[in-house]
């Protein structure tokens, strides 16, 4: 069983740029959730992708968009970037949307000079 | 509201030393999911339990045990016997019942020293 995986694990971006970010979920997941960990701090929901759709949104700005693929994979794009968008993103795979468990990748670091 | 608190920024205690960590949530749910979460050096979050509200049964999972209480709203994890890998910073977290907006708690570092 493959598990969930991301990239690029490091990316170094300066103000003002885009930046996307990819994730494969694990085999037999079909939903996909990402979040922001800034440094000290737990995770934040972003938002959650079933069925190609966005499926849940956290208290984030426009500027932080998704998609989902057929094959369940998942992109996180965030356009504008701004000096706190520096953090751990992660990304979490589950079966069938919102009642299920959800099991992290190991994230991407994003810095934002 | 939907939150999470865990008021134990760090622990550090000596290794074979039992270690509580302590998770309080609020929520007007009467429906909900707690989880508790590992975070080793590497980044990933490992899944470590996950308990529904209307089952309070405690449970244990070789050295781990966890004790919730819904009349106190604590979801506390206990390592018995503690080891140098348990060494990570746990995160509690708090999902509504058919929404999938996950809340942490802002972590508890666990040092555990030879």
């Amino acid at each position: 069983e493959t598990g969930v995986t991301q990239s690029p694990t490091h990316l170094i971006k300066t103000r003002g740029q885009q930046v996307t970010l990819r994730c494969s979920s694990q085999s037999g997941h079909n939903t996909v959730s990402w979040y922001q960990q800034a440094l000290g701090q737990g995770p934040q929901f972003i938002f959650q992708y079933y069925r190609e759709e966005e499926n849940g949104r956290g208290n984030f700005p426009p500027r932080f968009s998704g998609l989902q693929f057929p094959n369940y994979s998942s992109e996180l794009n965030v356009n504008a970037l701004e000096l706190d968008d520096s953090a751990l993103y992660l990304c979490a795979s589950s079966y069938s949307g919102v009642q299920e468990t959800q099991y992290f990748g190991p994230g991407t670091r994003l810095l934002v000079l | 509201a939907q939150k999470v608190t865990q008021a134990q920024t760090e622990i550090s205690v000596v290794e074979k030393e039992d270690v509580t960590l302590d998770c309080v949530y609020e929520t007007r749910d009467t429906t909900y999911y707690l989880f508790w979460y590992k975070q080793p050096p590497s980044g990933e979050l490992v899944f470590l339990i996950r308990r529904n509200s209307f089952d309070e049964q405690n449970e244990i999972s070789g050295r781990y045990s966890w004790n919730f209480q819904k009349s106190t709203s604590s979801f506390n994890f206990t390592i018995t016997a503690s080891q140098v890998v348990d060494s990570a910073v746990y995160f509690c977290a708090l999902r509504r019942y058919n929404n999938n907006d996950m809340r942490f708690g802002a972590g508890t570092r666990l040092t555990v020293k030879p």
